[in-house]
C-alpha cells in the first residue's frame, strides 16, 4: 500500500493564480481531510469529507474547494491564491467508526505552497 | 470550545537524556488522546494514543498516561536518541461520527549527540 500521497511536494504561485492540491489514498478509507500547519499554530482544518459526495468546512475554509467523486481522491482546490495562503498543506485519511483503528489518522507527506 | 495546550519549543536535550513534554486539554466531552511525530519533510504519523482515563499508550520507548483528573497526557521517554530530533503533536479527538481532531501546536525536539 502507498497510504496516503500527496502531489505536488512544492508549489511556488503568484497571487490570483488557482490550482489543485491533490490527494490520495489506497487503503479504502471513509474519511479525510486536509489540514495546513502554520508555524506557531499547529494544524488547522480545512475541509473534510465522510465519504464519497460529502464534504463540510473545518476551521478555516475560505479560500479553498473541496469535492469527493471517488472513495480514493480528495484534491484541494485554491480559487484564486493569496499570500496568506502560504503554508504546507496535510491531507490525512482515517477508517470510519466502528473499526478498530478509527481514531488514527493517516498522514501524507505534504505539499508546501509559497504564494507569492 | 475543544483545546490542546503545549509548549512549542524547541526543547534541546543531550542523548540519553529524559525526555518530558507536558501536554494538557480542555474538552466538552470524553476525548481520545494522541501523540502524533513528525519527522524533518516529512507528515505526521501516530506515535502513540489512550482512549480512557488512567490508560497507558507507548511506542518506541515513549509513554503517555492519560490522567482525567488533571487533564493531562505528558510525554516521556527515559533516554532519548539523536534519531528522536522532531515535532511532537499532542491531540484529542472525541468519539462518534467523524470528529475533528484538535492539535496542540507541536513542540520541537533537538537531540545533540
Amino acid at each position: 500500500n502507498a497510504g496516503v500521497t500527496q502531489t505536488p511536494k512544492f508549489q511556488v504561485l503568484k497571487t490570483g493564480q488557482s490550482m489543485t492540491l491533490q490527494c490520495a489514498q489506497d487503503m479504502n478509507h471513509e474519511y479525510m481531510s486536509w489540514y495546513r500547519q502554520d508555524p506557531g499554530m499547529g494544524l488547522r482544518l480545512i475541509h473534510y469529507s465522510v465519504g464519497a459526495g460529502i464534504t463540510d468546512q473545518g476551521e478555516v475554509p475560505n479560500g479553498y474547494n473541496v469535492s469527493r467523486s471517488t472513495t480514493e481522491d480528495f484534491p484541494l482546490r485554491l480559487l484564486s491564491a493569496a499570500p496568506s495562503q502560504t503554508s504546507v498543506y496535510f491531507c490525512a485519511s482515517s477508517y470510519s467508526p466502528g473499526t478498530p483503528s478509527q481514531e488514527t489518522q493517516y498522514f501524507g507527506p505534504g505539499t508546501r505552497l509559497l504564494v507569492l | 470550545g475543544d483545546s490542546v495546550t503545549q509548549m512549542e519549543g524547541p526543547v534541546t536535550l543531550s542523548e540519553e537524556a529524559f525526555l518530558t513534554i507536558n501536554c494538557t486539554y480542555t474538552a466538552t466531552g470524553y476525548p481520545s488522546l494522541f501523540w502524533y511525530v513528525q519527522y524533518p519533510g516529512e507528515g505526521l504519523q501516530l506515535l502513540l494514543k489512550a482512549t480512557k482515563a488512567d490508560d497507558k499508550g507507548s511506542n518506541k520507548g515513549f509513554e503517555a498516561t492519560y490522567r482525567k483528573e488533571t487533564t493531562s497526557f505528558h510525554l516521556e521517554k527515559g533516554s532519548v536518541q539523536v534519531s528522536d530530533s522532531a515535532v511532537y503533536f499532542c491531540a484529542l479527538k472525541l468519539a462518534g461520527g467523524y470528529q475533528k481532531v484538535t492539535f496542540g501546536i507541536g513542540t520541537k525536539l533537538q537531540v545533540i549527540p
